[in-house]
């Protein structure tokens, strides 16, 4: 129990182009989904959190129009890498906490989406 | 302000043996969650361990128990009988105020 899913987990785009990346969760509902950015060797950082229905609560430094996120129901989350350029290149994943059967203080993750952009 | 340290990069341990990573943290927060992932080159992270801060005893599971010392504000996981599977990416993670705050991460090299 407790999966989340991202696809894609691999995406190559030109620079300039707008890039999609979703997260579900398979068999529980997400009140709340958080997206990280990691680069090699590093520590996630947290992006934004998202809770369904509203508006994401962006981190600061985070480029709100830049990368936009969109929470329409309790198991979708969407982050679109707006006109992304080479600096944009990094592993993001995606992360749900839930509710019910599912321990709540605990966020589970998503398998990552490596995003190279040329 | 919430912090998280792991104060080792790199940790080697020889295969079935025990090994501990460290992990110190700082919250004002009487209430607070701490958990360790681990992240294999494949790059998923994997919930190993969770403590709440007003948990009475250490957490277990399986192979894997977290050394809560609350009085220090230290969660070190400690990994018995390791093995060559076992080698990755440690991070630790602070629960707070609807937010997770990881530390730098600790490199695991199990040895044969």
């Amino acid at each position: 129990g407790a999966v989340v899913s991202q696809h894609p987990s691999w995406v190559i785009c030109k620079s300039g182009t707008s890039v999609k990346i979703e997260c579900r969760s398979l068999d529980f509902q997400a009140t709340t989904m958080f997206w990280y950015r990691q680069f090699p060797k590093q520590s996630l950082m947290l992006m934004a959190t998202s809770n369904e229905g509203s508006k994401a609560t962006y981190e600061q430094g985070v480029e709100k129009d830049k990368f936009l996120i969109n929470h329409a129901s309790l198991t979708l989350s969407t982050l679109t890498v707006t006109s992304a350029h080479p600096e944009d290149s990094s592993f993001y994943i995606c992360s749900a906490r839930g509710r019910d059967r599912v321990r709540q203080e605990t966020q589970y993750f998503g398998p990552g989406t490596r995003l190279l952009v040329l | 302000a919430q912090k998280i340290t792991q104060t080792q990069p790199g940790m080697f341990v020889q295969e079935k043996e025990a090994v501990t990573l460290d992990c110190t943290y700082d919250t004002s927060d009487p209430s607070y969650g701490l958990f360790w992932y681990k992240q294999p080159s494949s790059g998923e992270m994997i919930f190993l361990i969770y403590q709440g801060s007003y948990d009475q005893q250490n957490a277990t599971e399986g192979r894997y128990s977290l050394n809560f010392q609350k009085a220090r504000k230290s969660a070190n996981l400690v990994i018995s009988a390791s093995q060559l599977g076992d080698s990755a990416m440690y991070f630790c993670g602070l629960y707070n105020f609807n937010k997770f705050y990881f530390g730098s991460g600790t490199k695991l090299n199990v040895k044969p």
